[in-house]
């Protein structure tokens, strides 16, 4: 199992250029989230998806949009780039079971927008 | 709402030490708390989760944690410091339920160990 993937790596924008980051799992977990992570802030939730087909926001949302294509696969949108969203952008994935609360992480972006 | 505080954005110890890494939560019900290590430029792992079993935690790589809900604290320790433990360590908290589950973090702790 490869668990959470993420790509690209890392990327560099223009301010007002967009990109997708994409993220998957292989766990057949019903939940999926992206978070930024920012120093000295911890990690933001942006938005997450519970199950297929929904999604919802989190705590920072503004300039994102995000697309659960199906149950493997929940994309991270930046319409317009701008400075600060310069940051790292971890996607998780979390099962549904009964007693099972933890996020498994993938290994992140590094996005910085010039 | 739920929160998280991590006091002290920097520790710093000795090999061979104790490690103390404190945590308090806010939450208006019953929590689950874990403890996430981030190693430098890669992903959270989870070290070791509260799940309100037993209120002392085992995880990883020697590493304990203890629920005192009087206290609202789940402290992190470690009796001996590596080398290895070099890292960013991250408090969170959850709430239980269903669909609208969501981890709210702390802003971690950066743990430094000197030779």
């Amino acid at each position: 199992n490869a668990g959470v993937t993420q790509t690209p790596k890392f990327q560099v924008l223009k301010t007002g250029q967009s990109m997708t980051l994409q993220c998957a799992q292989d766990m057949n977990h019903n939940s999926m989230y992206w978070y930024r992570q920012d120093p000295g802030m911890g990690l933001r939730l942006i938005y997450y998806s519970a199950s297929e087909g929904t999604t919802d926001k989190g705590e920072v949302p503004n300039g994102y949009n995000v697309s659960r294509l199906n149950k493997r696969e929940f994309s991270l949108r930046l319409e317009s780039a701008a400075p600060s969203q310069t940051s790292v952008y971890f996607c998780a994935s979390r099962s549904r079971l009964a007693g099972n609360n933890e996020q498994f992480f993938g290994p992140g972006t590094r996005l910085t927008v010039l | 709402a739920q929160s998280v505080t991590q006091l002290g954005s920097h520790v710093s110890v000795s090999e061979g030490a104790l490690v103390l890494l404190r945590c308090n939560y806010s939450s208006s019900v019953p929590p689950y708390l874990f403890w996430y290590v981030q190693y430098p430029n890669q992903g959270l792992q989870l070290l070791l989760k509260y799940t309100s079993a037993a209120t002392l935690v085992k995880g990883i790589n020697g590493f304990e944690a203890e629920f005192k809900k009087s206290e609202t604290s789940f402290h992190l320790t470690k009796p001996s410091a590596h080398m290895s433990d070099a890292a960013e360590y991250f408090c969170a908290v959850s709430t239980s339920g269903g669909s609208n589950y969501k981890l709210t973090f702390g802003k971690g702790t950066l743990l430094t160990v000197n030779p």
